[in-house]
């Protein structure tokens, strides 16, 4: 089973591009969110999406835009990248919205901003 | 806002040794409690979770947490790591707002 699938793992962009994170799920899952992680300062929660239609800010979401058009689906966007974003991007999901669910981490997309 | 706090960023030990990783965070109410754990090169997995209950819990590959309320901790344990447990290691709390906010991890590296 696939469970979370990030696309692409590795993608290097200039300042000032744009770009779409794929993140794909096949559990079912309403919730789904995005993290990014640096070094010493663990992950932090970027958007997250309680289901399809729905979806709000984390800790840092300044640069980033989110949908969920289905539940299967969570892409991030980054509408004009900058060396700041440079990062670890990781999509995971759980059952549902309810805090008590773990979550499922996809591997992960390192991207580096020129 | 709730925040999570590991206070040990680097921990180097030996095998046999007993581990002990600290976290606290800091929010008032009803709180659940994760640890996960981020083997290199790979992405992160659940080692245990603390809802309700028992405030010792246990995971997986014979880790243990204790969740204490009155100082808002939730630390990890292993009597004996092994060489296998170099990772990094995330506390995790959800205080019911629909988010899951990370501390900062620690790297346990285990010489054999």
């Amino acid at each position: 089973n696939a469970g979370v699938t990030q696309t692409p793992k590795f993608q290097v962009l200039k300042t000032g591009q744009s770009m779409t994170l794929q993140c794909a799920q096949d559990m079912n899952h309403e919730y789904m969110s995005w993290y990014r992680q640096d070094p010493g300062m663990g992950l932090r929660l970027i958007h997250y999406s309680v289901g399809a239609g729905i979806t709000d800010q984390g800790e840092v979401p300044n640069g980033y835009n989110v949908s969920r058009s289905t539940t299967e689906d969570f892409p991030l966007r980054l509408l004009s990248a900058a060396p700041s974003q440079t990062s670890v991007y990781f999509c995971a999901s759980s059952s549902t919205g309810f805090s008590n669910q773990p979550q499922h981490f996809g591997d992960g997309t390192r991207l580096s901003i020129l | 806002a709730q925040s999570v706090s590991q206070h040990n960023h680097h921990v180097i030990l030996s095998e046999a040794a007993s581990l002990e990783l600290g976290c606290n965070y800091s929010y008032g109410g009803t709180v659940n409690l994760f640890w996960y754990v981020q083997y290199p090169g790979q992405h992160l997995q659940l080692l245990l979770k603390y809802f309700s209950g028992d405030p010792l819990v246990k995971g997986i590959k014979g880790f243990e947490a204790e969740f204490i309320k009155s100082k808002f901790s939730f630390n990890l344990r292993k009597p004996s790591v092994q060489w296998s447990d170099t990772a990094e290691y995330f506390c995790a709390v959800n205080a019911f707002t629909g988010k899951l906010i990370f501390g900062q991890g620690t790297t346990l590296q285990v010489k054999p």
